[in-house]
């Protein structure tokens, strides 16, 4: 199975900040990488796809990069409802497999 | 408005079964793939299976092959997960999404908002 890896598990920021999260794959997946948004008692939200693509309705302060193994989502000035959970998930090949999340929590 | 509601959850036993559903709306059900994914307490998300529009296809991650089925109600826009020899650890709150695809790519566009169950150890 491929294993994805995100760093860091969790970071603090403040509203207006600027925000990195990576991904890593065990092995090349191309572009086969998703992004999703995860608040606790909901259901989680598409971001981003395949790498770079802006999921229709999310803001464009949301961004993704990166092919191979290495991948980046990036909030270029975070915003109050930004404050949750992030997680990739490639699928490339089944098991589709997610990283293990990045909690952005309030500074 | 794309709709996916869980039911089914509860708690059960080690060694009994549950069957989720998922009920689907605002949107042609019978065209797309489906998926379960899960999140135990405190852990992240784990993919479990997924089904294609008529059935036809099934993929499973290991540790539930054999005990775990997907299926889908075309009819009933329903997508179920019936969950056999149910372990400790599988409890987690199950989501339902519907896959979509663009080209080759495939991603996760619609997501329920959960339903837990619970196998105490």
């Amino acid at each position: 199975d491929i294993q994805m890896t995100q760093s860091p598990s969790s970071l603090s920021a403040s509203v207006g900040d600027r925000v990195t999260i990576s991904c890593r794959a065990s092995q090349s997946i191309s572009n086969y990488l998703n992004w999703y948004q995860h608040k606790p008692g909901r259901g989680p939200k598409l971001l981003i796809y395949a790498a770079s693509f802006l999921q229709s309705g999310v803001p464009s302060r949301f961004s993704g990069s990166g092919s191979g193994t290495d991948f980046t989502l990036t909030i270029s000035s975070l915003q109050p409802e930004d404050f949750a959970s992030y997680y990739c998930q490639q699928s490339y090949t089944t098991p589709w497999t997610f990283g293990q999340g990045t909690k952005v929590e309030v500074k | 408005e794309v709709q996916l509601v869980e039911s089914g959850g509860g708690l059960v036993q080690p060694g009994g079964s549950l069957r989720l559903s998922c009920a689907a709306s605002g949107f042609t059900f019978s065209s797309y793939w489906m998926t379960w994914v899960r999140q135990p307490p405190g852990k992240g998300l784990e993919w479990v299976a997924n089904i294609n529009q008529d059935g036809s296809e099934k993929y499973y991650v290991d540790s539930v092959k054999g005990r775990f089925t997907i299926s889908r109600d075309n009819a009933r826009n329903s997508l179920y997960l019936q969950m056999n020899s149910l372990r400790a650890e599988d409890t987690a709150v199950y989501y339902c999404a519907t896959e979509a695809i663009w080209g080759s790519y495939r991603y996760l566009a619609y997501w329920g908002q959960g339903t837990l169950a619970t196998v105490p150890s």
